[in-house]
């Protein structure tokens, strides 16, 4: 069965410094990765996804599949990345059940 | 596009009794997913119903049911309750396809004393 593992509950940090948050996961095959973020009185929304290869807010995450992780950074955090986030992980063809860490919350001080 | 709509948005229950939560997806989506949220299993996933048939089922206790009909509206059903299914339960919808982004309602908050 697959597992995902966010070592850290939270994460404080200065505005303006970089922010990394941990996601590893464990699966044997070739899993589809996704952060997903709550925002205060928001709901769950997606990030990003590996797939897409892209920036979304200033966020990026690469898949390392050496080392099963998924780690999401910002080199510059803003106050509005305040949020929890959650990595996830789904199977390929197996709809659109996903395994979800235990999240981490983030609070970017002034 | 209005988005997810779930209701009720709080119950209170007792020990013993059913409940039934609804969730009304984004229009033209076909999949509803259903998760528990609880502090201390955090997100966890119950089933997903793709064109009014069950597509996947996470490990929940048969006391945990589901349907969708066929304007892909889903309704979750919970029966005997126990202490520990005092949770919010988030419903998400997408297209189906696979692969594809969900979307999140508020939940519904369930209490049950």
């Amino acid at each position: 069965a697959q597992r995902v593992t966010q070592p850290e509950k939270l994460l404080s940090v200065f505005k303006g410094a970089p922010v990394e948050l941990k996601c590893n996961y464990s699966y044997s095959g070739s899993p589809e990765l996704f952060w997903y973020v709550q925002y205060s009185r928001q709901r769950l929304q997606l990030l990003l996804r590996h797939i897409s290869r892209e920036s979304i807010k200033g966020f990026t995450a690469d898949l390392n599949k050496g080392e099963t992780s998924f780690h999401l950074k910002k080199p510059f955090a803003q106050e509005e990345d305040s949020a929890m986030y959650y990595c996830a992980l789904k199977v390929r063809a197996a709809g659109n059940k996903l395994t979800f860490g235990g999240g981490t919350r983030v609070l970017v001080k002034p | 596009k209005a988005g997810v709509t779930q209701t009720p948005r709080y119950l209170i229950k007792t020990r013993g009794q059913q409940v039934t939560l609804s969730c009304s997806p984004i229009s033209g989506h076909r999949s509803v997913s259903w998760y528990q949220q609880t502090p201390g299993q955090g997100l966890q996933f119950l089933f997903e119903y793709f064109s009014e048939t069950q597509r996947n089922k996470g490990n929940f206790p048969g006391r945990f049911s589901g349907r969708q009909f066929s304007n892909s509206r889903s309704e979750m059903n919970v029966s005997t309750l126990e202490l520990g299914d005092s949770a919010l339960y988030l419903c998400a919808s997408s297209a189906g396809t696979g692969g594809e982004k969900l979307f999140f309602g508020s939940g519904t908050q369930l209490s049950v004393l």
